[in-house]
């Protein structure tokens, strides 16, 4: 069974911070790793997937890093805010089906 | 924008009873899923659909638990009796065949009391 790994499980930084939120796995045959937003009681958001083939993808403040051979992953947020706030998820799945195995989250508090 | 739909949003039910959820996917998403979030932790993959057929409910608990999908669209997932350790948020999501479009619904937030 593939592992998803999350460290820190929470993190609490200041307004205006960068971070970098970490993200490791065991599966040798990823086919792609995506980073998921979930807030409070809600579902969850997509924020950005890498396929295997790629090295990182970025969205405005977010950019997300994918290293197969170290088995790791990393999202790094920019100028933190406020509503950034969230437990930040990532998940791969593997080249045999579309199932996602879940990290088990980092919890994100900014401090205005 | 396309949704994956849930309800109820939220169920309150007592222990050994009976209860249902319901999910409707993205219109022409021919796979649908329902996970399990226990607080705390990531999503878990109950039961995948390929159309109308099961392909994958290796982690349903299958005294209790069941979930169909008839007409290939919409999907119950259904337990009975509930206890105490099903208190959770069910997710539903749907995607293409390929994986392609993976998308979530809102949830629905049970609580077994």
């Amino acid at each position: 069974k593939q592992e998803v790994t999350q460290i820190p499980a929470a993190l609490s930084v200041p307004e205006g911070e960068n971070l970098v939120l970490n993200c490791s796995f065991t599966d040798s045959a990823i086919y792609n790793l995506q980073w998921f937003r979930q807030d409070p009681g809600k579902g969850l958001t997509s924020l950005l997937l890498i396929q295997s083939s790629q090295r990182e993808q970025t969205s405005g403040r977010l950019n997300a890093s994918l290293d197969k051979s170290s088995g790791r992953s990393t999202l790094y947020i920019a100028a933190s805010q406020p509503g950034d706030s969230a437990t930040y998820l990532c998940a791969e799945t593997s080249n045999t089906g579309n199932q996602f195995y879940f990290g088990t989250g980092t919890s994100l508090t900014v401090i205005p | 924008e396309a949704e994956v739909a849930q309800s109820p949003r939220y169920k309150i039910t007592e222990k050994s009873q009976a209860v249902a959820f319901w999910c409707d996917p993205i219109s022409g998403h021919a796979t649908l899923y329902w996970y399990r979030q226990i607080l705390g932790q990531g999503p878990e993959l109950l039961v995948q659909f390929q159309d109308e057929s099961v392909v994958d409910d290796s982690q349903l608990p299958k005294d209790r638990f069941s979930a169909e999908r008839l007409k290939g669209v919409d999907s119950t997932l259904k337990i009975q009796p509930a206890e105490l350790g099903d208190s959770a948020m069910y997710l539903c999501a749907s995607s293409e065949p390929t994986g392609r479009g993976y998308t979530f619904g809102s949830g629905t937030r049970l609580t077994v009391v």
